[in-house]
């Protein structure tokens, strides 16, 4: 059974690019939250989605953006790239109502040079 | 902000028990304790949770006071995979709110 799957693994943009960042939830799974994490920080909620709208948010500014589609696969956009938003992304997965907790995937390594 | 403190680091002995302690003070009624680790540069892994009783499964055990305003991760055996970023975290689970993580306790196992 695969759990979360994240696309790519490593990233490289320039400031200013916009970049999208996917990830397949663990099967049997409904709600994705994405997570930022900085270097040497712990991970930082950015936003969650639940049939296919968003329905929690983090302090993050409207550049972050999400989707999710009907297969709840999800993706964060992220425009106008900053050097500051260069970190770890981390998708994470669960079944709506369970209270055994996520799955995360291994996170997408982004650079912004 | 995360509802939960712990130490920056601990060290631990290989083959030795380690006790993370963890205090949530704040807690409410129906939140549960959620313990995850990371690994370097690894996604987050979920290890436990509980509510009110004493929980333990494979990978470790959960100790929750009477009052609920503090608990203890104990791994009976650390090994040297078991280094790693610790996280305790309050959270109502079910539909409600998200996973809030603190910095964690940075544990090291050394032989």
């Amino acid at each position: 059974d695969a759990g979360v799957t994240q696309s790519p693994t490593h990233l490289i943009k320039t400031r200013g690019q916009q970049v999208t960042l996917r990830c397949s939830p663990k099967s049997g799974h409904d709600t994705v939250s994405w997570y930022q994490q900085a270097l040497g920080q712990g991970p930082q909620f950015i936003f969650q989605y639940y049939e296919e709208e968003e329905r929690q948010r983090g302090n993050f500014p409207d550049r972050f953006s999400g989707h999710q589609f009907p297969n709840y696969s999800s993706e964060l956009n992220v425009n106008a790239l900053w050097l500051g938003d260069s970190a770890l992304y981390l998708c994470a997965s669960r079944r709506t109502g369970a209270n055994y907790g996520y799955t995360f995937g291994s996170g997408t390594r982004l650079t912004v040079v | 902000d995360a509802k939960t403190t712990q130490p920056p680091s601990m060290d631990c002995a290989e083959g030795r028990a380690a006790n993370l302690p963890c205090n949530h003070s704040t807690i409410s009624g129906n939140e549960y304790v959620y313990w995850y680790r990371q690994i370097h540069s690894q996604g987050p892994q979920y290890i436990i949770h509980g509510l009110k009783n004493n929980e333990t499964n494979e990978m470790a055990s959960l100790i929750i006071t009477e009052d609920r305003k503090s608990s203890t991760l104990i791994l009976p055996h650390a090994t040297l995979r078991d280094t790693a970023v610790y996280y305790c975290i309050v959270w109502y689970g079910g539909s409600q709110g998200n996973l809030i993580f603190g910095k964690g306790t940075k544990l090291s196992v050394k032989p």
